[in-house]
């Protein structure tokens, strides 16, 4: 499986501001995944980010609140925007493996806004 | 519409005992399932899979799941529990679409083990 790397691994960020979200993969992959783990909760799929292509937001989440990028086929951004303290989450990438049905996590990024 | 139920959010087990953790699905065609753990700080990984054939699945760290059709479950058992598998796990279902899988998870079951 790819390994899968995120910057920052932790924040605590002021009410208001943006942070950006970093996510590397040591090999070429079509799908990359953002997801929000809220506390105590499990995970809810935030976007859909395909290489070339617009991100695929889900329900409940808009791109000016969770802009992604997707430059190349190892890497990701995803920003959090105008944050408030409901932003506080682990947010967390993921690829698809080679079958393109599994994903493969990173480690997460835990935030916190004061 | 599709959905994965974990009824116990927490389970404590003694070090050595036999686990099982239960799973049921909702969806409409042939599911593809997956556990995953989450430690403590750590992000998600992958315990086993089931795409189809064999409806006994084994997994990494000694961990097996079996897909019952009949009763919509993927329960993940494991013989023997360690100290080391304190931890949350997750079951989840793909919904293939579009050329992806997208995955919908359960709430997740909290696991202490003790001494």
């Amino acid at each position: 499986s790819a390994v899968i790397s995120q910057k920052p691994s932790r924040d605590i960020c002021q009410r208001g501001t943006s942070l950006t979200i970093q996510c590397q993969v040591d090999s070429q992959v079509t799908m990359m995944f953002w997801y929000r783990q809220q506390p105590g909760q499990s995970l809810t799929l935030i976007a859909t980010a395909n290489q070339g292509s617009e991100a695929t937001y889900e329900s409940g989440f808009v791109i000016d609140k969770f802009p992604i990028s997707r430059p190349n086929l190892t890497f990701s951004t995803l920003t959090v925007s105008n944050m408030s303290p409901e932003d506080s989450s682990i947010y967390l990438c993921s690829v698809t493996g080679t079958g393109y049905l599994e994903q493969y996590f990173g480690p997460g990024t835990r935030l916190t806004v004061t | 519409a599709q959905s994965v139920t974990q009824p116990d959010i927490h389970i404590t087990v003694s070090e050595g005992a036999s686990l099982e953790l239960r799973c049921n699905y909702s969806y409409g065609a042939t599911p593809y399932l997956f556990w995953y753990v989450q430690s403590p700080g750590q992000g998600l990984q992958l315990l086993l899979k089931y795409f189809s054939g064999d409806t006994l699945v084994q997994g990494i760290k000694g961990f097996e799941a079996e897909f019952k059709r009949s009763q919509s479950s993927f329960n993940l058992r494991k013989p023997s529990v360690h100290w080391s598998d304190a931890a949350e796990y997750f079951c989840a279902v793909g919904v293939f679409s579009g050329g992806y899988n997208k995955l919908i998870f359960g709430a997740g079951t909290r696991l202490a083990v003790h001494p």
